[in-house]
């Protein structure tokens, strides 16, 4: 499986937008990048994916660079409920696997008054 | 609540003992997967079915693992003569489709300690 690299704590004042970045260099061209948070004393939750072009949704939104060697995963006004760990996955997009997710040590992301 | 449930939520057990964990998926999603989480550590992969087939097993799944899911709905996960490095949390997911794009959901796990 593909590699990916992210940073292992942040911080964000509450109601300011969060960069959470995520290198993944060896990436091939039908890997999905996939984020999943978990927060405290929880299963993890689904947040977003894409492949190529950024992507919106109520949770946040992802920026994929043109060369898909990294992505970020904004969350536009973060909240104390947002303090969790974000976890950037690598899928492989072949319905024959068993689309398993590997995970990471993600990042954890502290949020503060 | 129609999410994935696990019973019991939390196993406290002696080292030897055999122990049995359930999970209930998301009623009509076809794939349930067991994953298991270290202090500190994301979760790891460790089985998955589809309906009642377990397609795929990780290697970090010993002979005295075995997970079930007979009639392709709830699953059970047994693990046999519990060691102290068993201890852990043990996280069961389901999902409707396959492919990149099945979303995952997750239980709320079962957190395991063996004495």
């Amino acid at each position: 499986d593909a590699k990916t690299t992210q940073p292992n704590s942040m911080e964000s004042n509450e109601e300011e937008p969060v960069h959470l970045p995520c290198n993944h260099s060896t990436i091939s061209g039908t890997d999905y990048i996939h984020w999943y948070r978990q927060l405290p004393s929880q299963g993890p939750e689904y947040v977003i994916h894409g492949l190529t072009s950024n992507v919106n949704n109520r949770m946040a939104s992802l920026a994929i660079a043109e060369d898909r060697k990294s992505s970020t995963l904004i969350l536009h006004r973060a909240t104390l409920r947002d303090a969790a760990v974000y976890y950037c996955i690598l899928r492989v997009s072949n319905t024959g696997t068993a689309s398993k997710l590997t995970f990471g040590t993600g990042t954890r992301l502290q949020v503060t008054l | 609540d129609t999410g994935v449930s696990q019973d019991p939520r939390h196993k406290i057990t002696k080292r030897g003992q055999n122990v049995t964990f359930r999970c209930d998926p998301i009623s009509e999603h076809n794939r349930l997967y067991w994953y298991r989480q270290t202090l500190g550590q994301g979760p790891e992969f460790l089985t998955y079915f589809q309906n009642e087939a377990q397609l795929e097993k990780s290697r970090l799944l010993s002979d005295r693992f075995s997970a079930e899911r007979p009639k392709g709905s709830f699953s059970t996960l047994e693990i046999q003569r519990t060691e102290q490095g068993d201890s852990a949390m043990y996280l069961c997911a389901s999902s409707l489709t396959s492919g990149a794009g099945g979303e995952q959901f997750f239980g709320p796990g079962t957190r395991l300690t063996v004495l």
